[in-house]
């Protein structure tokens, strides 16, 4: 079975780092994208970036640039969501997801989404 | 502020026909991908390309697109198809994916 499986609830204060995982199974992760989307509680989804497993090409989106860092460890066929110095409006659920096999515009793959709670 | 707009919310009767629209000027040059959405669970792809459905979406799920305005349409609505559903396709400058803002629809 394909699958993307994300690393569990964090509850983190506010200047402290964090990564969070997203690991598959079921499929060659070199040929695809990984990419993450945030959803802040009641809130739409928001695209924030993706990677290619195969050769780590990041792409962010503006609003997320500088503020998180995305990257991959295909040996281990896992990617990563981290940040440096988290603040209190990172709250959210973020989800990963793996590009379909025509390419990086749709995503048919979801990982359960990690929750991240920053409180002080 | 998304680059591509929804209207937030759409109700329809049980067995009758809804069409969920997304406008964006992107919309002219790429595709739109249509997410569905249920309440605590991860969003699941229901539309991709020119109108591909995923395995396991049933054919009453469409999608269709003209000019500067995507629709998805759910030919005879079911209960279980109550959900918040996003369109999602690249931006202005082709570099980045942006979501619309979603629309919740309601089976009446």
């Amino acid at each position: 079975e394909v699958q993307l499986v994300q690393s569990g609830v964090e509850v983190k204060k506010p200047g402290e780092s964090l990564k969070i995982s997203c690991q598959g199974s079921g499929y060659r992760i070199s040929n695809y994208w990984i990419g993450w989307v945030r959803q802040m509680p009641g809130k739409g989804l928001e695209w924030m970036g993706m990677v290619y497993s195969a050769n780590s090409d990041t792409r962010y989106s503006p609003s997320f640039q500088g503020q998180v860092t995305i990257s991959v460890d295909k040996s281990i066929s896992t990617a990563y969501l981290q940040w440096s110095s988290l603040k209190a409006s990172d709250t959210a659920m973020y989800y990963c997801a793996r590009s379909h096999l025509t390419g990086p515009d749709a995503f048919d793959i979801w990982g359960q989404g990690t929750m991240v709670i920053v409180s002080s | 502020s998304s680059e591509l707009t929804q209207d937030p919310a759409v109700s329809v009767a049980l067995g009758q026909t809804v069409r969920i629209t997304c406008q964006g000027d992107s919309l002219r040059t790429y595709y739109t991908i249509w997410y569905q959405q249920k309440p605590g669970q991860a969003p699941v792809l229901v539309i991709y390309g020119k109108n591909n459905r995923p395995s396991g979406i049933p054919d009453r799920f469409s999608g269709s697109s003209s000019g500067n305005t995507a629709s998805l349409t759910i030919t005879g609505a079911q209960a279980e198809d109550e959900a918040d559903y996003y369109c999602n396709s690249r931006d202005s400058d082709g570099d980045h994916r942006v979501f619309g803002g979603g629309t919740k629809l309601t089976v009446l």
